[in-house]
């Protein structure tokens, strides 16, 4: 079973810095892929970036990158030069890649992020 | 190009009645999941179908069932309601094969009194 755990409840950011979001996991399996998905208020869970177990590059995304540790096991998501629209859920995801016909996500619990002007 | 929609957006039922919910993939994807989440249990997969056929199942009582037409198209059923099925039901679609990426639907809001 595969286990993600992000230990931040709640951020708060000022507008334009930076960000880091924390996410470790637990898996045994050595082909997973990881991903960060951003939740507003409204519900909708958008797709920002995602890892695969076997990528030697960081992912980016724009204005969001990244930092995959796999000694660690840890993929922790930067949002550079924040703005009030990112203000959001944001969750940490994980899923065996398609190989195992287990494409379920497990989620971690997320963490608030709240951009002040 | 459309996305994942889901309806109803809001839903409001009586215990011990039962819901179906809908859910249109983005044309082309052949697998839909469901996720239900809540504030105490966060997000919790349900199952997944692929092609008509439920390929995986997370560990909900069997008052939750689901199906998948073939189109693609996929309900989920609840039976017997309890006040703690108040949640938010998101559904996804992947395409099969290539990208990993997950699309989710804006999700139905079912409270439960």
């Amino acid at each position: 079973a595969q286990k993600i755990t992000q230990t931040q409840p709640g951020m708060f950011v000022q507008e334009k810095e930076a960000v880091t979001l924390d996410c470790t996991y637990d898996t045994s399996d050595q082909s997973y892929g990881l991903f960060w998905y951003k939740q507003p208020s409204s519900g909708e869970m958008i797709f920002l970036i995602y890892q695969g177990s076997y990528d030697e590059q960081n992912a980016t995304e724009g204005r969001y990158s990244l930092n995959f540790q796999k000694a660690r096991k840890s993929a922790n998501l930067v949002i550079s030069a924040s703005q009030l629209g990112d203000s959001a859920m944001y969750f940490c995801a994980m899923s065996l890649l398609p190989r195992s016909n287990d494409y379920k996500l497990s989620f971690g619990a997320g963490t608030t992020v709240t951009v002040r002007a | 190009k459309a996305g994942v929609t889901q309806t109803p957006r809001y839903l409001i039922k009586t215990r011990g009645q039962q819901v179906t919910l809908s859910c249109s993939p983005i044309s082309g994807h052949r697998s839909v999941s469901w996720y239900q989440q809540t504030p105490g249990q966060g997000l919790q997969f349900l199952f997944e179908y692929f092609s008509e056929t439920q390929r995986n199942k997370g560990n909900f009582p069997g008052r939750f069932s689901g199906r998948q037409f073939s189109n693609s198209r996929s309900e989920m059923n609840v039976s017997t309601l309890e006040l703690g099925d108040s949640a938010l039901y998101l559904c996804a679609s992947r395409r099969a094969g290539g990208s990993y990426g997950y699309t989710f639907g804006s999700g139905t809001r079912l409270t439960v009194v």
